[in-house]
This record gives structure tokens, C-alpha cells and sequence, in this order.
């Protein structure tokens, strides 16, 4: 199957600092790629939708300048977290889908942020 | 509007018993439905899925879920537990033209004990 990766696995950060995570469709080319929030033992939670070479779609309640997307390229999806509080400490996850690929999202790994 | 119910949030079988993680939905137009298992730590793996056809769709690991528009249902089995199917499982929905946006359930814990 298709392969996600993110990176890094595992950040930790001080409060007021910026923090950014990369999300690569290895494998395939991302039309849109998904970006997740997950709280300990919750669901995960859609902040936004990136589709390659226009803005993002944020869900109601996320603050767009806060959490910052880029989707540069078919392969490649950024979040930046921007000054960064303990409350953003979460599980991101982020999805990647082509429209060549059917119905199917492929889901990253998982990134743990940790905000001192 | 679309949702999802997935009940009970933990479920513990003993091994080589019956798993049987129930799903129900909530859509207005024909759904496409999906399972995911998450260990801990990780992301998301696609278990099985269902957009059109054979309503019985078979995943990997030995897990299958049927699909029952009059119940609004897809419950996910596997006829014998393995200590390794211990995890976390999220039913999720989308439908055609929903710009593939999943709405995910709360998940449920299963349990596999000796």
C-alpha cells in the first residue's frame, strides 16, 4: 500500500516557539493531504484539508494563523505551530489522498508534540 | 451532516474468541465507510473499507464487516482473537463529493486477555 511518513516522530519544545512537521506521500502523489489532531485516548480530529498549490481549508475552531499549512508540492505537506503553547501539545497526524488511489486516505505515523 | 457511533469504548475478548466492534452511522447520502486500527503510538492503518458492491467486504488480519443500509450499520468481526489484535479501532464515514473529509468515531479499545 501507499506510504505516509512524517517527520520528526517525537518534538519538544519550549513555550513561545515555533514548531514545524513534515508530511511526505512516499510512494504516490497527493492531491490533498489531511492534518489530524488527536488528544490522548480521543479521536482524531480534522483541522485542515491541503490541497497542492492553493490555501488551505480550516475546520471551525482552528485558528489559521496558528497552525500554518503549506502544501508546496504533490509529495509534500507542512504544519507549523506556531508560538507554541502547552495546550498544542497533541498527537498530529497527518493523511495523504490521490485522486488516482480510489477512496482512501493513508495515514501518517504520527507526530508527539510536547510544548514546556 | 454526517456521524458516527461506535459503541462501547473499551471491548475485552479472551483469545481465539469472537471480536465483534460495532459501528453505526449517520449519513444522508450513500456512505462510504472505513475501519482503522491504531496501535499505540502510530498512525492510522486501514483495515477494510466499503463504497459500492459486495456489502460483506473482507480486511487484512483476518477482520471482515458487512454492511447493512436497513441498520445503518458496519460492524467490524474476526471469527478468533489474536493477543496481537489488541488496539485501538475507528469506524469512519465519508460519502461522494464530500471532498474525502472522514468523520471518525471515538474509537474502541479492544482488550485480548489469556
Amino acid at each position: 500500500g501507499a506510504v505516509v511518513s512524517q517527520h520528526p516522530s517525537r518534538v519538544i519544545c519550549k513555550s513561545g516557539t515555533s514548531v514545524k512537521i513534515e508530511c511526505r506521500s512516499l510512494d504516490f502523489q497527493a492531491t490533498t493531504m489531511f492534518w489530524y489532531r488527536q488528544f490522548p485516548k480521543q479521536s482524531l480530529m480534522l483541522m485542515a484539508t491541503s490541497n497542492e498549490g492553493s490555501k488551505a481549508t480550516y475546520e471551525q475552531g482552528v485558528e489559521k494563523d496558528k497552525f500554518l499549512i503549506n502544501h508546496a508540492s504533490l509529495t509534500l505537506s507542512t504544519l507549523t505551530v506556531t508560538s507554541a503553547h502547552p495546550e498544542d501539545s497533541s498527537f498530529y497526524i497527518c493523511s495523504a489522498w490521490s485522486s488516482g488511489g480510489g477512496d482512501t486516505q493513508y495515514f501518517g505515523p504520527g507526530t508527539r508534540l510536547t510544548v514546556l | 451532516a454526517q456521524s458516527v457511533t461506535q459503541l462501547g469504548s473499551h471491548v475485552s475478548v479472551s483469545e481465539g474468541a469472537l471480536v465483534l466492534l460495532r459501528c453505526n452511522y449517520s449519513s444522508s447520502v450513500p456512505p462510504y465507510l472505513f475501519w482503522y486500527v491504531q496501535y499505540p503510538n502510530q498512525g492510522l492503518q486501514l483495515l477494510l473499507k466499503y463504497t459500492t458492491g459486495a456489502t460483506l467486504v473482507k480486511g487484512i488480519n483476518g477482520f471482515e464487516a458487512e454492511f447493512k443500509k436497513s441498520e445503518t450499520s458496519f460492524h467490524l468481526t474476526k471469527p478468533s482473537a489474536h493477543m496481537s489484535d489488541a488496539a485501538e479501532y475507528f469506524c469512519a464515514v465519508t460519502y461522494t463529493g464530500g471532498g474525502n473529509k472522514l468523520t471518525f468515531g471515538t474509537g474502541t479499545q479492544l482488550k485480548v486477555e489469556l
